[in-house]
């Protein structure tokens, strides 16, 4: 069965530092979706990233980056320079056939940029 | 990005009133809209399956009578919490998109059911 785990319940860390949010999945197609959502206190979800399974390049946006290793079964995904408007809750998500392509989320991390 | 509305933002009712949230995507067609409820400090857990034209599907363990959703356009679900207890009292959030491609998420309704 698909699985996705954030082991990291919540990360506090202060303004500049960098830091990883982890995510690691399970699934058992060969064809599928990871993406990660930002969850700010407002409570709206915003879409940051959707890799497909055939798709392992990194990639960086502005402060954002993803790390993809199927060897691995993870997405992580690390924030350099955090700021506090970075502070929200991450959600990392998989779909696949299996599941119809809806979204299988994980538990979410908790992330604290303190100024 | 797409755009996904979703109104009300909040709604405070009494115990045993129905309760209708709206969820409209703004700037694309779906076909497929989605229903999650949300817990505090919980991930997201869903609901149902709006498709349009067509009957809703429900996850296992969700009422169907007592959340009504009804997908009549392309571009608008609605969920109606009929008869609401305070348990019902939750963040609902719907999003839109296509299987395989990415869900993009309204803003989310608190419902508070005194």
């Amino acid at each position: 069965a698909q699985k996705v785990t954030q082991a990291q319940t919540e990360i506090s860390v202060v303004e500049k530092e960098d830091v990883t949010l982890d995510c690691v999945y399970e699934t058992r197609d060969t064809t599928y979706y990871l993406f990660w959502y930002k969850q700010p206190p407002s409570g709206e979800l915003v879409f940051l990233i959707r890799r497909n399974s055939f798709d392992e390049q990194n990639e960086i946006s502005g402060r954002y980056s993803w790390n993809f290793q199927k060897s691995t079964s993870s997405f992580n995904f690390t924030i350099t320079a955090s700021q506090v408007v970075d502070s929200a809750v991450y959600f990392c998500a998989l779909s696949d056939m299996d599941s119809n392509y809806q979204l299988i989320w994980g538990a979410g991390t908790k992330l604290i940029i303190k100024p | 990005g797409a755009v996904v509305s979703q109104h009300p933002s909040r709604v405070i009712c009494k115990s045993g009133t129905s309760v209708k949230i709206e969820c409209r995507s703004l700037d694309f067609q779906a076909t497929t809209m989605f229903w999650y409820r949300q817990f505090p400090k919980q991930s997201l857990m869903l609901m149902a399956t709006s498709n349009e034209g067509s009957k809703a599907t429900y996850e296992q363990g969700v009422e169907k009578d007592k959340f009504l959703i009804n997908h009549a356009s392309l571009t608008l679900s609605t969920l109606t919490v009929t008869s609401a207890h305070p348990e019902d009292s939750s963040f609902y959030i719907c999003s839109a998109g296509k299987p395989q491609e990415t869900q993009y998420f309204g803003p989310g309704t608190r419902l508070l059911v005194l």
